[in-house]
């Protein structure tokens, strides 16, 4: 079964710090995603990738960069950390678009900042 | 964007009981539908998906697509405790509604 690894899997961080999400995923899968879960707004696609060295901005990308080094990882930047993006973050992996392939998350990365 | 809306937001069903999710959706142009299922405290997982109008069924699960109305639908038959869980829908694959959380109780 497809493979997708968040690190690190819980953080607590500094109100202006910077925090660096990371996935990395071994099923040879061309897209990539970040989403954002909260209580009262469900899943929220922040950013995504098609190709490495390229990124693309989803629903929510205000606050956050995202990073495509390679096929297998990718990752997601507060370069200024705020209280209001205390959340779960999911990577995820798909073969192909999303709209048509089947989404294989990570396990998610609870982010605290206080 | 999609506006999806699911429905209820809770549910409290007997071990046995059939239960039923909605999902309604904005976008008349939507092709792929997915539900995921996510266990608390951990990933969600897809569960099925149907690409065009009508049923599909896979063991005690049945997806209902009617593209018309913009309404798709979940039906667990027999349901189990193991079933507990938030039911996200996801038409045309990214974007999801907020979700139904299923309690089933034995």
């Amino acid at each position: 079964e497809a493979a997708v690894t968040q690190s690190p899997r819980s953080k607590v961080a500094v109100t202006g710090g910077k925090v660096t999400l990371s996935c990395h995923q071994t099923n040879n899968h061309d897209y990539m995603y970040w989403y954002r879960q909260d209580t009262g707004h469900g899943l929220r696609l922040i950013h995504y990738s098609y190709v490495a060295d390229s990124t693309e901005k989803g629903d929510i990308p205000d606050g956050y960069k995202a990073s495509r080094p390679s096929q297998e990882n990718f990752s997601l930047i507060l370069e200024l950390a705020s209280l209001s993006q205390t959340a779960v973050y999911f990577c995820a992996s798909s073969p192909g678009q999303g709209v048509t392939g089947q989404l294989y998350f990570g396990e998610g990365s609870k982010l605290t900042v206080l | 964007q999609q506006n999806v809306q699911q429905s209820p937001e809770s549910l409290i069903v007997p071990e046995g009981a059939r239960t039923s999710l909605n999902c309604t959706f904005s976008d008349s142009a939507s092709q792929y539908f997915w539900w995921y299922r996510q266990h608390s405290g951990k990933a969600p997982k897809a569960l099925m998906s149907i690409f065009s109008n009508g049923e599909k069924e896979e063991g005690r699960f049945t997806i209902h697509l009617n593209k018309a109305s913009l309404h798709f639908s979940l039906h667990i038959r027999d349901s189990q405790p193991s079933d507990s869980a938030l039911y996200l829908c996801a038409p045309q694959g990214l974007t999801f509604g907020l979700g139904t959380r299923v309690s089933v109780f034995p």
